[in-house]
């Protein structure tokens, strides 16, 4: 199985800073990676596929890159809005895998 | 607009089984593959198999061999997930998405398996 490895677990930054949350596969994933976001008791949306794509009507603050086994995330401009859960994962493979989660708040 | 619908929240006995639904909709329900992932409340993401609805071929994760089976009626869009043998370890959300991807997901439906 491909582990996904995602740093930091958790995060404090205030409003308008700059986030980065990477993403480390234990193999080469072919740009095969995602990104997610969830909020306390809803289920996750897309926000970014294939490693830098923008999902449909995701704002483009957000934002992705990387290739082979290493990925990153980031959010350029900090919202109150983005108050949650992020997740990567990969699916070049099966069993689909998901990196731990950042959670991110507001400091 | 893509939808999953999925049914409601589930109370069961430990040993009994769950079977959950996912009702799709705004796509052509065959052309995606259904995957099932759960969440136990405050942890991660935890991806459970997968179904290709034209076929009906699936998959799962080895820890869910010999307990789950997935299955479809695409006459109504509808895919299904049931879980065997269950113990307090599977109170969990449970989540349908479209394609492994997982591009789209259902809302969730919550299972509680307790005595």
């Amino acid at each position: 199985d491909i582990q996904m490895t995602q740093s930091p677990s958790s995060l404090s930054a205030s409003v308008g800073d700059r986030v980065t949350i990477t993403c480390q596969a234990s193999q080469d994933i072919d740009l095969y990676l995602n990104w997610f976001q969830q909020k306390p008791g809803k289920a996750p949306t897309l926000l970014i596929y294939d490693a830098s794509n923008l999902a449909t009507g995701v704002p483009s603050r957000f934002s992705g890159s990387g290739s082979g086994a290493d990925y990153t995330f980031t959010i350029t401009s900090l919202q109150p809005d983005d108050i949650a859960t992020y997740y990567c994962q990969q699916y070049v493979d099966v069993p689909v895998t998901f990196g731990g989660g950042t959670k991110v708040d507001i400091k | 607009q893509v939808q999953l619908v999925q049914s409601g929240a589930e109370v069961k006995k430990p040993g009994a089984s769950v079977k959950v639904s996912c009702k799709a909709s705004g796509y052509t329900f065959t052309s995606y593959d259904i995957i099932w992932v759960r969440q136990v409340t405050g942890q991660g993401l935890e991806w459970m198999g997968w179904m290709t609805p034209s076929s009906g071929a699936t998959g799962q994760a080895r820890m869910f061999e010999g307990r789950i089976t997935m299955t479809r009626d695409t006459s109504i869009s509808t895919a299904y997930m049931e879980l065997r043998g269950l113990t307090s370890e599977d109170t969990a959300v449970y989540y349908c998405a479209r394609a492994t991807s997982a591009d789209y997901w259902g809302q969730g439906t919550l299972v509680t398996v307790s005595s």
